[in-house]
């Protein structure tokens, strides 16, 4: 069956990158599109970015300049790449497939010093 | 950016309870392939979001038929008609026919 599964530090310091893999299986990245997504504590959802079947990528206009999404088809892994991570990036970080019918459990990363 | 929003923003209901949520879009969700890219979502307590409807209508495989959507344009519903336990969460919808993609601000669902 299909899953998807996010990992990646917890505990980020401020300033510093931000690196996630999402590892997913049962599902082609060559045939289908990955998508990020974070929800900070106790609010909603933001769609960060995804990196399509064909590998383009695009990203959410007000995080662009500090993100990065790319993948390694031979492993069916996607990575989210952030720099300059302050405290309002902790978030619960989210992988999800196409159309998000498909989700990893997500991961918690919290950004302090 | 097309801005999703959510009404009510919660939602107190009892078991057993039709209840319906509103998304309304700031743009036509209507893609030039004549298809609408509108989804809802279902986050139970400390569990990632489900899919339970796409394409406005359409139920995902294993959600149950109290659930149905409804809507075009701009102005779409999701009705749950008789609330069970397991219902309890947070509803998201989300769009797909634009660049970025964007949610609604979410509906909580709880016990009256």
């Amino acid at each position: 069956q299909v899953q998807l599964k996010e990992s990646g530090p917890g505990l980020v310091q401020p300033s510093q990158t931000l690196s996630l893999t999402c590892t997913v299986s049962g599902l082609s990245s060559t045939s289908n599109s990955v998508s990020w997504i974070r929800q900070p504590p106790g609010k909603g959802l933001e769609w960060m970015g995804v990196i399509w079947s064909n590998g383009d990528t695009d990203y959410n206009s007000a995080i662009k300049s500090r993100l990065s999404i790319s993948r390694d088809t031979s492993k069916n892994q996607v990575f989210l790449k952030m720099n300059s991570l302050q405290t309002e990036d902790t978030a619960m970080y989210f992988c999800a497939s196409s159309n998000f019918a498909y989700w990893g459990q997500g991961t918690l990363v919290t950004v302090s010093s | 950016d097309v801005v999703l929003t959510q009404t009510p923003p919660t939602l107190s209901a009892t078991i057993g309870q039709s209840v319906s949520i509103s998304c309304r879009s700031s743009q036509s969700l209507l893609h030039s392939n004549g298809n609408t890219y509108l989804n809802w979502l279902l986050q139970r307590p400390g569990q990632p979001p489900q899919l339970l409807i796409y394409l406005v209508s359409r139920l995902e495989s294993g959600v149950p038929n109290r659930f149905s959507g409804s809507g075009s344009g701009t102005d779409f519903t999701l009705k749950i008609s008789g609330v069970e336990a397991e219902d309890l969460g947070i509803y998201h919808c989300v769009q797909i026919t634009h660049a970025p993609r964007t949610f609604g601000g979410g509906t909580k669902l709880e016990l009256k």
